[in-house]
């Protein structure tokens, strides 16, 4: 897991703005994660991509956007849809359907 | 969808002592089952996995255990000690889904 980098460390947001979550790996792995923590709970998957050019939707995609035009890289755009952005965000990545490797996270708090 | 439930949500054992922490999942396609550890604040380290063809896995004081008929798997970890403490997830996934369904994680307190 030392392979995944996450910035910024925290991260403030204010009201109507936007902000991106920066994840690179240099594992070579092929599929990438966004996962979303909230205080005292467990992990829920924001978006996943198995390949370049290619993301789905996780369980809370609502008020996230993302792209994939790099192997190395998986942004995560919080918009101002989203209206509790208040969280830990965990990146992760794995080769194939393998083990998932989690980067450092990111904390996101709200102005 | 698949769903994986773990039991308990909390648990404080002496020093010394063992912990298992259960988990039960849905789908019986599920053939990829790995845990994690978190400490505070820091992010989910894997510490042991097992696959479906296989029914226990041991290192050094971790072992798991999966009964694939009756869709469960359970984390053993003996003799503990105070850097144990942390909150444990399950998962579970199979070969072709890419997702990893994560269980709602086991507090684990070790008392000195």
């Amino acid at each position: 897991d030392g392979g995944i980098t996450q910035s910024p460390k925290y991260l403030f947001r204010k009201e109507g703005q936007n902000v991106t979550l920066s994840c690179e790996q240099n594992l070579n792995h092929d599929a990438m994660y966004w996962y979303r923590q909230d205080p005292g709970q467990g992990l829920r998957l924001i978006y996943y991509s198995q390949i370049v050019n290619d993301f789905q939707k996780g369980d809370i995609a609502e008020g996230y956007s993302v792209s994939r035009e790099k192997k190395e890289s998986f942004p995560l755009t919080v918009t101002s849809a989203q209206k509790n952005p208040t969280a830990f965000y965990l990146c992760a990545s794995s080769t194939g359907g393998e083990t998932q490797y989690f980067g450092p996270g990111t904390r996101l708090l709200v102005l | 969808g698949e769903n994986v439930e773990q039991h308990p949500s909390t648990l404080s054992v002496q020093e010394g002592d063992s912990a298992v922490i259960k988990c039960t999942y849905s789908d019986s396609a599920s053939n990829y089952f790995p845990w994690y550890k978190q400490e505070l604040g820091k992010r989910p380290q894997l510490i042991i996995d097992i696959r479906s063809n296989v029914g226990e896995k041991k290192d050094q004081r971790i072992a798991v255990t999966l009964n694939k008929t009756a869709k469960h798997f359970s984390l053993h970890i003996t003799e503990t000690q105070p850097e144990d403490s942390a909150v444990y997830f399950c998962a579970a996934s199979w070969d072709s889904s890419y997702k990893l369904i994560f269980g709602s994680g086991t507090r684990l307190l070790v008392r000195p």
